[in-house]
């Protein structure tokens, strides 16, 4: 089986201050991790995976496999970071769930003025 | 390219009743998923399919719910009868493969359903 655990379901910063989004998880296998994010009235959107070890928006997120953690974080908050946070994770071939896209919880971020 | 296309938007349905929802994916993905988004919740996978075949149904209620998606293309989501506690968004996704490639599923956005 596979899990994601977002363990806050909101999280609120001021603008300028750093950020970081919990998420950790459990799978039987080496697993691909995602980031979505949903703003506003919009629709469901991916911000970042892990493979490709980008920086989007100034997020940055490592998978971290001893602590099956892969934590979003931002150095500097903005006001237009304020969104829906969602970790997810997909199985891969081989393991139990294969290509299952499972997401957690979601948090909430709210950046203040 | 065009996104995922949802229809309809909102539906208010009475218990019992039965609700269809349709959903046109991006042009030549091969994987569809519908999820369950209840308010508060992380989306909750129903069913997702590789081209026609269905690939996971574990977490679809299978008394009430069924979903098909005919040429592997448009799929529908259907609930008879439905019940107060499916009251929920109801979200599908693309993808252009499912399994073992690091590949983005893409979002529609969604059909929120009430039952009263």
């Amino acid at each position: 089986a596979q899990r994601v655990t977002q363990p806050e379901k909101l999280l609120s910063v001021f603008k300028g201050a750093p950020v970081e989004l919990k998420c950790n998880y459990s799978y039987s296998g080496s697993p691909e991790l995602f980031w979505y994010v949903q703003y506003s009235r919009q629709r469901l959107q991916l911000l970042l995976r892990h493979i490709s070890r980008e920086s989007i928006k100034g997020f940055t997120a490592d998978l971290n496999k001893g602590e099956t953690s892969f934590h979003l974080k931002k150095p500097f908050a903005q006001e237009e970071d304020s969104a829906m946070y969602y970790c997810a994770l997909r199985g891969i071939a081989g393991g139990t769930s294969y290509g299952k896209l499972t997401f957690g919880q979601g948090t909430i971020l709210t950046v203040h003025p | 390219e065009a996104g995922v296309a949802q229809s309809p938007r909102y539906k208010i349905i009475e218990k019992r009743q039965s609700v269809a929802f349709w959903c046109n994916p991006i042009s030549g993905h091969a994987t569809l998923y519908w999820y369950q988004q209840i308010l508060g919740q992380g989306p909750k996978l129903l069913i997702q399919f590789q081209n026609n075949g269905v690939v996971d149904d574990s977490q679809l209620p299978k008394d009430r719910f069924s979903a098909e998606r005919l040429k592997g293309v448009d799929s529908t989501l259907k609930i008879q009868p439905a019940k107060l506690e499916d009251s929920a968004v109801y979200l599908c996704a693309s993808s252009p493969r499912g399994g073992n490639m690091n590949t983005e599923a893409f979002f529609g956005q969604g059909t929120r359903l009430t039952v009263v």
